[in-house]
């Protein structure tokens, strides 16, 4: 079965560069959520889109900023970045109706490390 | 707000053994609740989840959880534990009673099995 793919699966930046990460949810889903991992941590929501539209925000960074595209992929994109950006970023995705939205099924994650 | 609470970071269990790992929950109404399990640097996956009806859910391999109302836990069990379980256990509660979709999760238990 078709999984939620991400892109890349590692990036090594440096401080002050920008980032720009891609996901692309399982076909039909049209929800997506971006999460945040740090080092032995749990992952953190970010943001989420549905329909190509924000539909909530967590405790994303106004460095950073995503958008949700016709086809329904996500890209994450990420500035000025900082030495504690450096996590595992995830992307999950869903239906967003009623309880299915709630079983979100998580691509493999894009390992940044800021240096 | 909601929270969940995983109170073992690190369990060891013999292979054969039993396995409990425990999560308890703060939300304001009837939680949507669920368990995924990391391998090292791989992305999260679905064992179970429950949102409503009976209290004992059965998810894949091998896993199930009981969800106790009175306890405000959902604890994950498994009869008899194999080497491929070792692996990060997140517990996560969906937030779904502000109308947004996205997870909670707990810090995760990670579990070693020993031959």
């Amino acid at each position: 079965a078709a999984g939620v793919i991400q892109s890349p699966r590692h990036l090594i930046k440096e401080k002050r560069e920008t980032a720009t990460l891609k996901c692309y949810p399982i076909p039909r889903h049209d929800t997506v959520y971006w999460y945040q991992q740090g080092p032995g941590q749990d992952p953190q929501f970010l943001i989420s889109f549905y329909e190509k539209m924000q539909s909530d925000k967590g405790s994303i960074p106004d460095r950073f900023s995503a958008q949700q595209f016709s086809d329904y992929h996500s890209e994450l994109n990420m500035s000025s970045l900082e030495l504690g950006d450096s996590a595992l970023y995830f992307c999950a995705s869903s239906f967003p109706s009623g309880i299915g939205g709630y079983e979100q099924y998580f691509g493999p994650g894009t390992r940044l490390t800021v240096t | 707000a909601q929270s969940v609470t995983q109170p073992d970071i690190h369990i060891t269990v013999s292979e054969g053994a039993s396995l409990e790992l425990r999560c308890n929950y703060s939300y304001g109404a009837t939680p949507y609740l669920f368990w995924y399990v990391q391998s090292p640097g791989q992305g999260l996956q679905l064992l179970l989840k429950y949102f409503s009806g009976d209290t004992l859910v059965q998810g894949i391999k091998g896993f199930e959880a009981e969800f106790k109302r009175s306890q405000s836990s959902f604890n994950l069990r498994k009869p008899s534990v194999h080497w491929s379980d070792a692996a990060e256990y997140f517990c996560a509660v969906g937030a779904h009673q502000t109308g947004a979709n996205n997870l909670f999760f707990g810090t995760g238990t990670r579990l070693t099995v020993i031959p």
